[in-house]
């Protein structure tokens, strides 16, 4: 596709629910970013892959965060038990490999009620 | 660990009116970026420096890169509403990249 294509848009999910937030990068993308940003904030670092292989995951913030990209292609980011601090944007971001230039898709807005 | 600062947090000034905006690293940056969000929407890419001491000229906005490489300003004349957002500096650790807290910017028709 054109450029990084993030689904839901719009989330709302009860406390305790399980989620699962989709990013279909930019095509031939090898690297591919997940974030969270808090309203107002930076965008935090969660995770990181090259193709399928999840090279940093220090940032994911508990062990109920969990993401995948089984293909290299399209990857997926879920939260299980979610609680009302994982309300935020979470960001998906891809790039070339070898450039430091990333492209963001709109977010998928998370809200724990 | 805060590897990057930026300052001020937030700017609320008058369309017209010119403003810098600053980002700082206790380390030195290989490059920076520069970078744009919108209420709503994703980061969006302004600029990348990579030289010490460069320039770099974007119509209205100038972004300048430390000589030591560890700080950038980014300069913008005549500010325009359309110029509010947050304005975010970014920098590569490791293959990841990491974003300052940014600076929440407001023109005010």
């Amino acid at each position: 596709g054109a450029g990084v294509s993030q689904s839901p848009r719009y989330k709302v999910a009860k406390r305790g629910q399980d989620v699962a937030l989709r990013c279909d990068p930019i095509s031939g993308h090898v690297s591919l970013f997940w974030y969270q940003q808090a309203l107002g904030q930076g965008p935090e670092f969660l995770t990181y892959f090259q193709n399928e292989a999840q090279l940093d995951k220090s940032g994911l913030p508990s062990d109920r965060f969990f993401a995948e990209r089984p293909e290299g292609s399209v990857s997926t980011l879920k939260i299980q038990r979610t609680q009302q601090e994982d309300s935020a944007v979470y960001l998906c971001a891809s790039s070339l490999t070898g450039s430091h230039t990333i492209y963001f898709g709109e977010g998928s807005w998370l809200t724990v009620v | 660990t805060q590897l990057l600062e930026q300052s001020p947090q937030f700017l609320s000034i008058q369309e017209g009116e010119n403003l810098t905006v600053y980002c700082n690293s206790s380390s030195v940056f290989s490059s920076l970026q520069w970078y744009r969000q919108e209420p709503g929407e994703g980061p969006v890419l302004l600029v990348t420096v990579v030289t010490g001491g460069e320039v770099k000229k974007l119509k209205r906005l100038t972004f300048q890169f430390g000589d030591a490489r560890k700080d950038s300003s980014l300069h913008i004349t005549a500010a325009q509403p359309g110029d509010t957002g947050l304005y975010l500096c970014t920098k590569t650790s490791y293959d990841k990249v990491i974003f300052g807290p940014g600076t929440s910017l407001s023109v005010i028709p």
